[in-house]
């Protein structure tokens, strides 16, 4: 069982927006640490989609946005396109285990 | 912006150890300060974070792979290199290397950029 909890799968048509939830604890993202978003397209590397939180690496679209609150983080994408079909992950740090943890990944399908 | 690149066996005997190189390239591994990853993912399952190193060859792991795992820095060749001893077959996984990056602390540090990730199967 992942540290990080997140639903294992979403969909959504083309254009439509959805969310991807990233539940933590008070070790991780309730003890205020960042939460980190990765994109990982089949037989491809994780690549970081956003970082502390909100912020948005240079190339990636304004489509991708993050949240957090609480013990519990999100990543939204609106105008759903074909090629954000892919797995989602999230990460923090858990002071508790002493390590940097991953949620355990969302599937996300392009109706 | 660097790029990285595993490199190693692709199979391994049970009870062996497992030896894997990350080539740094686009820049120098010694600059700025950052630290360097290995993270592993078994076929199918989510990302474990193996370990790190700094250029100083300090090094910090994960506590469930602390008594196998050693990882160590050559700044002449600009690779770092990962060791993972007495191996099974829950040691399976595509295994990437990766840059350790934050902006105050490490408790805050994120996974960027990524190698192309290398499968390692333990099997006799």
């Amino acid at each position: 069982q992942s540290v990080l909890t997140q639903p294992p799968s979403v969909s959504g048509a083309p254009g439509q927006r959805v969310t991807i939830s990233c539940t933590g604890s008070s070790s991780n993202i309730g003890a205020g640490y960042d939460v980190h978003w990765y994109q990982q397209l089949p037989g491809t590397a994780p690549k970081l989609l956003i970082y502390a939180d909100s912020n948005r690496p240079s190339g990636v679209p304004d489509r991708f946005s993050g949240s957090k609150s609480g013990t519990s983080a999100s990543l939204a994408i609106t105008g759903l396109q074909a090629e954000d079909e892919a797995d989602y992950y999230c990460q923090s740090y858990d002071s508790s285990l002493s390590v940097w943890v991953f949620g355990g990944g969302t599937q996300l399908t392009v109706l | 912006q660097v790029q990285l690149q595993e490199s190693g066996p692709g199979l391994v005997k049970p009870s062996q150890t497992l030896s894997l190189t990350c080539t740094v390239s686009g820049g120098s591994i010694s600059s700025d300060n950052y630290y360097w990853s290995w993270i592993r993912q078994p076929a199918g399952k989510g990302l474990e974070w193996i370990g790190r190193i700094y250029i100083s060859g300090s090094t910090y792991y994960n506590p469930s792979l602390k008594s196998r795992v050693t990882i160590s820095v050559d700044m002449s060749k600009n690779q770092f290199s990962l060791k993972l001893s007495s191996v099974t077959a829950a040691d399976t996984a595509v295994y990437y290397c990766t840059k350790f990056s934050y902006y105050s602390a490490t408790y805050y540090a994120w996974f960027d950029p990524w190698g192309p990730g290398t499968l390692v199967t333990v099997s006799s």
